[in-house]
């Protein structure tokens, strides 16, 4: 298995909702990643999970949780969101410096 | 701090054209660097990386080379075809900062048309 899969791949949620985005593994990698891609632009780092510890926040705010239940699973819990939380949510694992295998993303869409 | 900066776009070519996309790269140590692609409505794939100095990175008929003394990396390919549109974005992954994450470029979206 080679793939990252994400789930779901498309999501609508109201401001007041609470949602998560999950993604899955099985490459043995032990580095995972949560992405933000705007329309038109790169993705920008949101978390880094390393042997399952959180290593990486580049200040998102609280309304994004991220978790990591184990080596193969990465959530994104998403409360009280903005409409400009709008954008592809991608997953990425990867092993040392080999790297970066994507999922393909979720597109979220906050009303 | 580690950075690429990309060729901006859009590029449009006709099929069968010549193609190159510039990256630079800024970096503390010595960076792996990556060639990603999206396609329309997609995750991002990897289509190739070279890890150090004067590697050549390929695949698909895509090229790019590891150049330390031009701190470059730029996408080559022969003779594109109407199904290479897409967006490309050029990464470096850097050892020296500590973190095992990517550093992107701002993507170039490519045209190739009949």
């Amino acid at each position: 298995d080679t793939e990252v899969t994400q789930t779901p791949k498309h999501l609508v949620m109201g401001m007041t909702n609470k949602k998560s985005l999950k993604c899955e593994q099985h490459m043995g990698h032990r580095a995972m990643y949560w992405y933000k891609q705007k329309a038109k632009k790169p993705p920008e780092l949101m978390f880094v999970y390393s042997y399952e510890k959180l290593s990486i926040n580049e200040s998102v705010p609280s309304r994004f949780s991220p978790e990591c239940p184990n080596s193969s699973l990465l959530n994104l819990h998403l409360h009280a969101l903005q409409p400009e939380d709008s954008a592809l949510y991608l997953c990425a694992s990867s092993q040392e410096l080999g790297g970066y295998t994507f999922g393909s993303g979720t597109r979220l869409t906050v009303v | 701090g580690d950075s690429v900066t990309q060729m901006e776009g859009p590029v449009t070519l006709s099929e069968e054209a010549f193609l190159t996309i510039n990256c630079t790269y800024t970096a503390t140590g010595y960076p792996s660097l990556f060639w990603y692609v999206q396609y329309p409505g997609e995750g991002l794939q990897l289509l190739l990386k070279a890890t150090k100095a004067d590697d050549k990175g390929s695949n698909k008929g895509f090229e790019a080379t590891y150049r330390k003394e031009t701190t470059s990396f730029h996408l080559e390919k022969g003779s594109v075809q109407v199904s290479d549109s897409a967006v490309y974005f050029c990464a470096l992954s850097d050892p020296q900062t500590g973190a095992n994450n990517l550093f992107f470029g701002t993507g170039t979206r490519l045209t190739v048309i009949p």
